[in-house]
């Protein structure tokens, strides 16, 4: 595909529960992001990797909260235990080069945690 | 810290009225400046954007100057149109570009 894709696009989770959400970023982009935004706000920033390095993750909410890109293109985001407060939906962006790039949003994962 | 802080919304113009939407901005160094929009059930697409001071990005009769002296990077278009209904974000990337700020985002209804 040509764009950035996301799965799954909705997730129900009870309190608890751990999930896993995937972003496939557009073939060839060397920079990859996650944001949280919940409703009525902005993007937050999550997390930032340049190929399968993970160079900055200074936004992660909690330590519940981790993302991996082992081989440079995929990238999951994992969420351990969830709580209420972590429903939102969750965006991810991948750019082609680094700095100052313009990136390309997925259409999101919309966590509920119930 | 970096920030970006924008207009709060929403925003109703009728069709063909002069729009714009501030957005100013704290950022250590010089960072990048973007506008990104959402139109209803789409995911967020780039606008626009400008990457040093004195630049103008512009894109479907958008524009937006990036002023290093206000710290600002307001967006605007002449004559708007149903189809610009959407939610606008002002943004910013850090200088070392491992960042992206959002600013809140500015609801836009235009009524024909």
């Amino acid at each position: 595909g040509a764009g950035v894709s996301q799965s799954p696009r909705y997730k129900v989770a009870k309190r608890g529960q751990d999930v896993a959400l995937r972003c496939d970023p557009i073939s060839g982009h060397v920079s990859l992001f996650w944001y949280q935004q919940a409703l009525g706000q902005g993007p937050e920033f999550l997390t930032y990797f340049q190929n399968e390095a993970q160079l900055d993750k200074s936004g992660l909410p909690s330590d519940r909260f981790f993302a991996e890109r082992p081989e440079g293109s995929v990238s999951t985001l994992k969420i351990q235990r969830t709580q209420q407060e972590d429903s939102a939906v969750y965006l991810c962006a991948s750019s082609l080069e680094v700095a100052s790039s313009s990136q390309y949003f997925g259409p999101g994962t919309r966590l509920t945690v119930l | 810290g970096n920030s970006v802080t924008q207009m709060e919304g929403p925003v109703t113009l009728s069709e063909e009225a002069f729009l714009t939407i501030n957005c100013t901005y704290t950022a250590t160094g010089y960072p990048s400046l973007f506008w990104y929009v959402q139109y209803p059930g789409e995911g967020l697409q780039l606008l626009l954007k400008a990457t040093k001071a004195d630049d103008k990005g512009s894109n479907k009769g958008f524009e937006a100057t990036y002023r290093k002296e206000t710290t600002s990077f307001h967006l605007e278009k002449g004559s708007v149109q149903v189809s610009d209904s959407a939610v606008y974000f002002c943004a910013l990337s850090s200088v070392t570009g491992n960042q992206f700020y959002f600013g809140t985002g500015t609801s836009l209804t235009v009524i024909p």
